[in-house]
């Protein structure tokens, strides 16, 4: 296993557009979280999930977002009729049973 | 709302010189205090986890302490080269909700 694997790495949609990301998680962890950076920001918590249960959702996440873990594995975040503030880099986790949390390399959105 | 604040937001350091930079977060409700590496089109790597107050942890020429009483932590780099460039981040973990809180970084630029 070599990571947390998200895809794509970049992505540029039109405003209006519906875009989704996946993360591959490490398998053998069962916590999952997706964050989004915007410039000049540290990354915002958005969701989190346990095995495939979604225990937690920020207020940031409006209802045009929805997350889903539907096996307990790979997770997906869609973002319906894409504005251009939802421009940012968007980061996924998973974490063991231990503090650590490991980082996806992130998919960077843009909305032209 | 938590609080995380870093300082400075960015440093530019002649190479072979030692650095520092702070991060402050909430005393109260802590779990863990995390230290990342960012580099550019890279995945957050993490430096330290920390939980206990006084804690000291070491990684080669960086460094890091914990003073959960007053809610702070140093991370200090020893004589830097130009591959430590890259934004610190760091997060707090607690006040009763998973994820992390992160601040807003501290962008080091290393210059030769």
């Amino acid at each position: 296993d070599t990571g947390v694997s998200q895809n794509p790495r970049h992505k540029i949609t039109k405003r209006g557009q519906n875009v989704t990301f996946r993360c591959d998680p490490i398998s053998e962890h069962n916590r999952l979280y997706w964050y989004r950076q915007t410039l000049g920001q540290g990354p915002e918590f958005l969701t989190y999930f346990q095995n495939e249960a979604q225990l937690e959702k920020s207020r940031l996440l409006s209802d045009r977002f929805s997350a889903e873990r539907p096996k307990g594995s790979f997770s997906t975040l869609e973002i319906q009729r894409t504005e251009q503030g939802d421009s940012a880099m968007y980061l996924c986790a998973s974490r063991g049973l231990n503090y650590g949390y490991t980082f996806g390399s992130g998919t960077r959105l843009t909305v032209v | 709302i938590l609080n995380v604040e870093q300082s400075p937001q960015s440093l530019h350091v002649q190479e072979g010189d030692s650095t520092n930079f702070t991060c402050s977060f909430p005393s109260s409700n802590f779990y863990a205090l995390h230290w990342y590496r960012w580099e550019t089109a890279k995945s957050p790597e993490a430096l330290f986890v920390m939980t206990l107050n006084g804690d000291e942890k070491k990684k080669g020429r960086i460094s890091a302490t914990l003073n959960t009483k007053e809610g702070y932590s140093y991370l200090y780099i020893k004589g830097s080269q130009p591959e430590d460039s890259a934004t610190y981040l760091c997060a707090f973990s607690g006040g009763g909700a998973d994820g992390l809180t992160f601040g807003k970084g501290t962008h080091l630029i290393i210059q030769p």
